[in-house]
C-alpha cells in the first residue's frame, strides 16, 4: 500500500517561514493536495494539484513537488496559521483510493 | 456553493451497526464528476479514508474496513449513505461526508463532521 509520511510537528515563529513535507515513493508523479484542519473544524483544502489555491486561499501558502517528495510553504507566518495539515493523493491500485498522510502539527512559536 | 451534512445517532452500542447520512445541497449526487466520500477520524489522529460511491453506483471501500462496510446513494434524497457494521471502540471517531473531484482527487467539500462514540 501507498505511504505518505510527514512530520508530526513544525515549529516557526511568527514572520518566518513553515515548511511542511510530505514523502512518498515517486510522489512527483502525482498530484498532491494538502489540506488545514483547526480544532473542531473540517479540514480546509489549501493547495490542490501541487501548487494551486482555492479562491479564498492567501498567496503566503505554496506548494511544490518533485521526486520523492511534496512541500507545502507558509510564508510570513501568522497566528491564525496554527493548525494540522494533512497531504493527500489519490492511488491507483488494484482500484483507485485516497491517501491521507499522518498529520503535521504547525505551532506558531 | 456545495454543502454536505451529515447526519445520524451519535452514540452506537458495540456490535451494533453505525449508520449516516449525507445530504447534499447545492449540487446533484448524480453528477459523475465527483465521489461521493466518507473519511473518519479518530480522536487525536488522523484522517482515513473509508469508502466512496461513484457515477452510476460504482462503489470502493478501504480494504481494512470492506468486510464490515456499505455506501450507497438515494438520488431521490439527493444523499448518500454509510454502514459500518460490528462496530468496536476503535470506530469511534468524527466521520466526515465529502465531494472528491475525480480529475485530480481532491476534497473541496467537507460535511461539519459528526462524532460517533461506540459504548460497550
Amino acid at each position: 500500500s501507498y505511504v505518505l509520511t510527514q512530520p508530526p510537528s513544525v515549529s516557526v515563529a511568527p514572520g518566518k517561514t513553515a515548511r511542511i513535507t510530505c514523502e512518498g515513493d515517486n510522489i512527483g508523479s502525482k498530484s498532491v493536495h494538502w489540506y488545514q484542519q483547526k480544532p473542531g473544524q473540517a479540514p480546509v483544502l489549501v493547495i490542490y494539484y501541487d501548487t494551486d489555491r482555492p479562491s479564498g486561499i492567501p498567496e503566503r501558502l505554496s506548494g511544490s513537488n518533485s521526486g520523492n517528495t511534496a512541500t507545502l510553504t507558509i510564508s510570513r507566518v501568522e497566528a491564525g496559521d496554527a493548525a494540522d495539515f494533512y497531504c493527500q493523493v489519490w492511488v491507483s491500485s488494484s482500484s483507485d483510493h485516497p491517501v491521507f498522510g499522518g498529520g503535521t502539527k504547525l505551532t506558531v512559536l | 456553493q456545495v454543502q454536505l451534512q451529515e447526519s445520524g445517532p451519535g452514540l452506537v452500542k458495540s456490535s451494533e451497526t453505525l449508520s449516516l447520512t449525507c445530504a447534499v445541497s447545492g449540487g446533484s449526487v448524480r453528477s459523475g464528476s465527483y465521489y461521493w466520500t466518507w473519511i473518519r477520524q479518530p480522536p487525536g489522529k488522523g484522517l482515513e479514508w473509508i469508502a466512496y460511491i461513484y457515477y452510476k453506483g460504482i462503489t470502493n471501500y478501504n480494504p481494512s474496513l470492506k468486510s464490515r462496510v456499505a455506501i450507497s446513494v438515494d438520488t431521490s434524497q439527493n444523499q448518500f449513505s454509510l454502514k459500518l457494521s460490528s462496530v468496536t471502540a476503535a470506530d469511534t471517531a468524527v466521520y466526515y461526508c465529502a465531494r472528491g473531484d475525480s480529475g485530480g482527487g481532491d476534497f473541496q467539500h467537507w460535511g461539519q463532521g459528526t462524532l460517533v462514540t461506540v459504548s460497550s
